[in-house]
């Protein structure tokens, strides 16, 4: 079966900090791959997705980018990280109609 | 521009007791609607996806029903659980995953 994992599932970072976000799926092979924010009280926002390795889409321009180094590996990064970065980051794949989801991290900048 | 609105924002329900959460769309063009449920800090579950042609669905306990012609979804719980607790997100799609509209969910809450 397959399966996604997602880590940290909490960070606390200092504005200006860093951030590599990694999310790596099994048991599927050539996964579409996204990367989600959640806010409070609002839907979730689509950051970034990829059809295949090496190939990003970005859907809204922010302080943050992504890679897909692997088949099955997506990771999230930043180089200087805003106040306004803090949120629930989701990665999540689909094969077909259905979306997976990972557990998400939640990601504190002060 | 396209929405997925949810109502109500929240509810708290005793548990056994049935409840009805609503979906409405003005997304176009539409493929199918999906029904998510998030646990406090973990990521969405899918619940059920339905399409143009299908008017209910259901998966245990819940039971979803589309009518395409008003855009409107409903998410049916019977017999609550305390484990029923969570948020429940309504989802649609225009039939590329990359284009998903999300409301921003049911807070459900059900007690003893």
């Amino acid at each position: 079966s397959q399966t996604i994992h997602q880590w940290p599932a909490t960070l606390v970072q200092p504005v200006g900090s860093p951030l590599s976000l990694e999310c790596t799926v099994e048991g599927t092979s050539n996964p579409n791959l996204y990367w989600y924010r959640q806010a409070a009280g609002r839907g979730l926002q689509l950051l970034f997705y990829s059809v295949g390795i090496g190939q990003i889409s970005s859907e809204v321009p922010q302080n943050l980018s992504a890679s897909r180094p692997q088949d099955r590996q997506f990771i999230l990064s930043s180089k200087k990280l805003l106040l306004s970065d803090s949120g629930f980051y989701l990665c999540a794949w689909s094969v077909q109609r259905t979306l997976h989801f990972g557990n998400g991290t939640r990601l504190t900048v002060t | 521009k396209n929405q997925v609105e949810q109502s109500p924002q929240s509810l708290i329900i005793l548990e056994g007791k049935n409840c009805t959460l609503q979906c409405n769309y003005t997304v176009s063009p539409f493929s199918n609607l999906r029904w998510y449920k998030q646990d406090t800090g973990r990521g969405p579950v899918s619940l059920t996806i339905m399409t143009f042609s299908e008017n209910t669905k259901s998966n245990g306990r819940y039971t979803a029903t589309l009518d395409a012609d008003t855009k409107q979804s409903s998410l049916h719980i019977t017999a609550s659980q305390l484990s029923d607790s969570a948020s429940y997100i309504c989802v649609v799609s225009p039939g590329t995953a990359s284009k998903l509209t999300f409301g921003t969910g049911t807070r459900l809450q059900v007690t003893l």
